[in-house]
């Protein structure tokens, strides 16, 4: 039972265009949302995160946008550059076990040159 | 500087043989985690633990066992009975909600 889905394994995009990440969850108690980045072989980084008062975050080329009723998120990044390229979780949290964090299973970013 | 250490890098064992992964941190933080990851897939969780002396299994608990005697170390160990034991292994930590988790640099496992 997956509570958290990012349906496209994998994405292409070219260098200064934009690139969008969808994810989709299905636990309404769900109430904080975060984005992670992951090269091979190495522990994920976090990038961005949103609570579900807000439906918007931005630091600096990365947005992340909520649409609560659509129980989906989406991580805009603009402009893509090459070292964007990596695999980007998205993560959720809330509800009962609010310390218990619930991963997609990640999108494989490759920002062409 | 603060952080998450996992040791070692990489580790070999045989099959039938129990391993120990280390994992320790420095944050301060009250929340550890144990996740697992397959090639081509997401972050599964195996065990985790709020506080000192308690933990919890997570969604593929089977053939680990862990132990949170003190704040800042949280080890797991596969048994000879988890099926399918190589993997790359992750241990993360949380100080707040909501808040983040940091994760360190992972253990990859190989059991032949």
């Amino acid at each position: 039972d997956q509570q958290v889905k990012q349906n496209s394994p994998s994405l292409s995009v070219q260098e200064g265009r934009i690139s969008i990440l969808n994810c989709d969850y299905t636990n309404s108690m769900f109430d904080y949302f975060l984005w992670y980045k992951k090269y091979p072989a190495e522990g994920p980084t976090f990038l961005i995160s949103i609570s579900s008062i807000k439906d918007k975050n931005e630091d600096g080329r990365f947005t992340v946008f909520l649409n609560k009723s659509a129980k989906h998120l989406s991580l805009h990044i603009v402009p893509s550059q090459p070292g964007d390229s990596a695999v980007y979780f998205c993560a959720a949290s809330g509800g009962n076990n609010f310390n218990k964090f619930y991963f997609g299973s990640g999108t494989k970013l490759n920002v062409k040159p | 500087d603060g952080g998450i250490t996992q040791s070692p890098k990489y580790l070999f064992r045989k099959e039938g043989q129990n391993v120990t992964l280390s994992c320790e941190q420095n944050l301060n933080h009250d929340a550890m985690y144990w996740y697992r990851q397959d090639p081509g897939q997401g972050l599964r969780l195996i065990y985790y633990s709020q506080i000192v002396n308690d933990f919890q299994k997570g969604d593929i608990a089977e053939g680990y066992s862990v132990s949170r005697e003190k704040k800042e170390s949280f080890p797991l160990t596969v048994t000879s009975a988890q099926k399918n034991p190589t993997a790359f292994y992750l241990c993360a930590s949380t100080s707040r909600y909501p808040g983040e988790q940091y994760f360190g640099p992972g253990t990859r496992l190989t059991v032949t």
